[in-house]
């Protein structure tokens, strides 16, 4: 168990829809990062938060927002969906924000767009 | 921008065995770090190795080991005495050296490896 909590494991939806990915890091740590697995695109960076501020910026959408609350906590939220937006969501955490740290990933949420 | 390329999409060998994967990556910076990272069936992304680009020697943690050839931009792999449990999906990843952390990680496409009993 990494210590990093994402809900819910599994989302079903509809295309036009919007969702909300929710990430809890480890405790103690103040990054949070979120990727994306898709078999056609592979593992890619969208976005990583530091103590509540945006850090980094990768390969997010447009459609795609996220947020680091006073606790922590992180939601990604994914509106007007589309059925290309069908992936694996990871959420990781890390104490800081060097390279080289040691991220912690949690056990993904699948995301289904019908 | 940087990219990670693994050429092997799927290895199987016997338990015991040794196996190396391999990854080579492209990129202009010369200050960067370099990942191993597993994925069991289970889903969860999990480090197995780290090293930093700096350092010329070798990383190791106990049965894994990597080659790292920073001029031919190569980073493989060694799993020695390569247990069941060591089935999984394998990624080799890059991180640039960057005080914020940015860009994340960019990982290559995965390497299948099969442990067959």
């Amino acid at each position: 168990d990494s210590g990093v909590t994402q809900t819910p494991k599994h989302l079903i939806t509809a295309t036009g829809q919007r969702v909300t990915l929710r990430c809890s890091p480890r405790s103690g740590d103040l990054s949070v990062y979120w990727y994306q697995q898709s078999l056609d695109q592979g593992l890619q960076f969208l976005i990583q938060y530091y103590n509540g501020e945006e850090r980094a910026k990768g390969n997010i959408l447009e459609r795609f927002s996220a947020q680091q609350f006073p606790d922590l906590h992180s939601e990604l939220n994914l509106s007007s969906l589309e059925l290309g937006d069908s992936a694996l969501y990871f959420c990781a955490s890390s104490e800081g924000t060097g390279s080289y740290e040691k991220l912690f990933f949690g056990s993904g949420t699948q995301l289904s767009v019908l | 921008a940087q990219t990670v390329t693994q050429s092997q999409p799927e290895m199987s060998v016997q338990e015991a065995e040794t196996v190396t994967l391999s990854c080579t990556y492209d990129t202009s910076e010369n200050n960067y770090y370099l990942f191993w990272y597993k994925q069991p069936p289970s889903r969860q992304m999990i480090l197995v190795i780290r090293q930093e680009a700096y350092k010329q020697q070798n990383a190791t943690e106990n049965r894994f080991s990597v080659n790292f050839q920073k001029a031919a931009k190569s980073f493989s792999l060694k799993i020695s005495d390569s247990q069941l449990g060591d089935t999984a999906m394998y990624f080799c990843a890059f991180m640039k050296h960057a005080g914020g952390g940015a860009d994340g990680l960019t990982f290559g496409k995965g390497t299948h490896l099969i442990i067959q009993p």
